[in-house]
């Protein structure tokens, strides 16, 4: 079945560090995938999104590619800040957006 | 704003206690989901609904039950709660199709049941 699979946590760096969250995927057809970010006491919110192969989703400095051929969808920041940490979830959804799978998320630590 | 609003952010409650978690949203959205966020699992889905009366099992639908009787409602029912159902509950939903398959998250039911 469909199923995702990110790096385990927690992921702590300095401010102005580079990021990478790593994401695979299992999926039949072609799954849409995302980056959800879950700041302490809220819920999810999207953060990124890439619909097929090749596609990038970037917002707020962080960049993800749809990599069909290594079936990953990496997280990427250049220079991190305090106000990036949260916790980082991967996703994907088939059939047509009525299901979504969910990894286990990363939880990020930047300390200035 | 769009919003998903979850009735309760704290509850406690004693083993089995009837427990309902309420769940709106305002977007019109005809799929709404339960799940169940815990450390190092991640989000699990419990049931999904893609119209009114209609729901589907996700994949931990065992002790829990659930009730769509309108478009904007959705509810999660812990018939008899037990201690193993403590966890954070995530309501959300989304509009099927289309090109954003974004999911709306409501800010989360934190249980407790002692």
């Amino acid at each position: 079945g469909d199923s995702v699979t990110q790096m385990e946590g927690p992921v702590t760096l300095s401010e102005e560090a580079f990021l990478t969250i790593n994401c695979t995927y299992t999926a039949t057809g072609y799954p849409s995938l995302f980056w959800y970010v879950q700041y302490p006491g809220e819920g999810l919110q999207l953060l990124l999104k890439a619909t097929k192969a090749d596609d990038k989703g970037s917002n707020k400095g962080f960049e993800a590619t749809y990599r069909k051929e290594t079936t990953s969808f990496h997280l990427e920041k250049g220079s991190v800040q305090v106000s990036d940490s949260a916790v980082y979830f991967c996703a994907l959804s088939a059939n047509n957006f009525n299901k979504f799978y969910f990894g286990s998320g990363t939880k990020l630590n930047v300390k200035p | 704003d769009v919003k998903v609003t979850q009735s309760s952010r704290y509850l406690v409650k004693r083993t089995g206690e009837k427990v309902f978690l309420e769940c709106v949203q305002d977007m019109d959205h005809e799929n709404m989901f339960w799940y169940r966020q815990d450390p190092g699992l991640g989000l699990r889905l419990i049931y999904f609904s893609y119209d009114v009366k209609m729901k589907e099992k996700g994949d931990i639908p065992e002790g829990y039950s659930v009730s769509r009787e309108k478009k904007e409602r959705f509810s999660l029912i812990l018939e008899s709660a037990s201690t193993n159902q403590t966890s954070m509950y995530l309501c959300a939903s989304s509009s099927p199709g289309g090109n954003t398959g974004e999911l709306f998250f409501g800010e989360g039911s934190r249980l407790t049941v002692l």
